[in-house]
């Protein structure tokens, strides 16, 4: 059974702030990684996918992938009140393996 | 690109009824379907894997008689909840992987079911 482990928060920020979000997996061999959006009530919303080690960046997030730490980020820059949501890692092996979601509030 | 829909996104039903939900994939060709189930405030929990043209595979502790599912297309996957309870209550959504893509899942909007 794969892990993914998030921080727990909930992580509040004020606006215009950085959000960083954190996740560990146990699966070495995993090689797709996503992080997910959910608004309270909605679904999920894939926001990023990292399949290589280093920074990749999407207007105001960047998500970060480490394979030999079995670690990957996400990071909100400038951060909004719109962006107040629980954030879900998640990695892929023919079925998505989720961590259970940091809950991020920025603060007007 | 990449939209799931889902209908109902809202259903109220009495208990001993079946409940039947769509997801379609509407801009793409999905080699492989999912549905979860969520509870309030609780993590998404993976009910079934289905495959266009095939039997669909369970998670365990998921009964296949009660939660049918049936894997017409390569756009549409459907859920039927049979002899529904109140326990069943729940939103259930769905999932779409594209064909030939990355395992980037995209999730449908969600159908919330109320059993009475």
């Amino acid at each position: 059974q794969k892990e993914v482990e998030q921080n727990s928060g909930p992580l509040s920020v004020p606006e215009g702030a950085i959000a960083s979000l954190n996740c560990t997996y146990s699966d070495r061999g995993s090689q797709s990684f996503f992080w997910y959006r959910q608004y309270s009530g909605k679904s999920p919303e894939l926001i990023m996918s990292i399949y290589s080690n280093g920074d990749k960046e999407d207007g105001r997030f960047t998500a970060q992938l480490n394979k030999a730490s079995q670690y990957v980020s996400l990071l909100i820059r400038d951060s909004q009140p719109s962006d107040s949501a629980t954030y879900l890692c998640a990695v892929n092996d023919y079925k998505l393996s989720f961590g259970a979601g940091t809950t991020v509030t920025v603060r007007a | 690109g990449a939209v799931v829909s889902q209908h109902p996104s809202r259903v109220i039903c009495k208990s001993g009824t079946s409940v039947k939900i769509e997801c379609r994939s509407l801009d793409f060709q999905a080699t492989t379907m999912f549905w979860y189930r969520q509870f309030p405030k609780k993590s998404l929990m993976l009910m079934a894997t289905s495959n266009e043209g095939s039997k669909a595979t369970y998670e365990q502790g998921v009964e296949k008689d009660k939660f049918l599912i049936n894997h017409a297309s390569l756009t549409l996957s459907t859920l039927t909840v049979t002899s529904a309870h109140p326990e069943d209550s729940s939103f259930y959504i769905c999932s779409a992987e594209q064909v030939g893509g990355r395992y980037e899942q995209y999730f449908g909007p969600g159908t919330r079911l109320t059993v009475t």
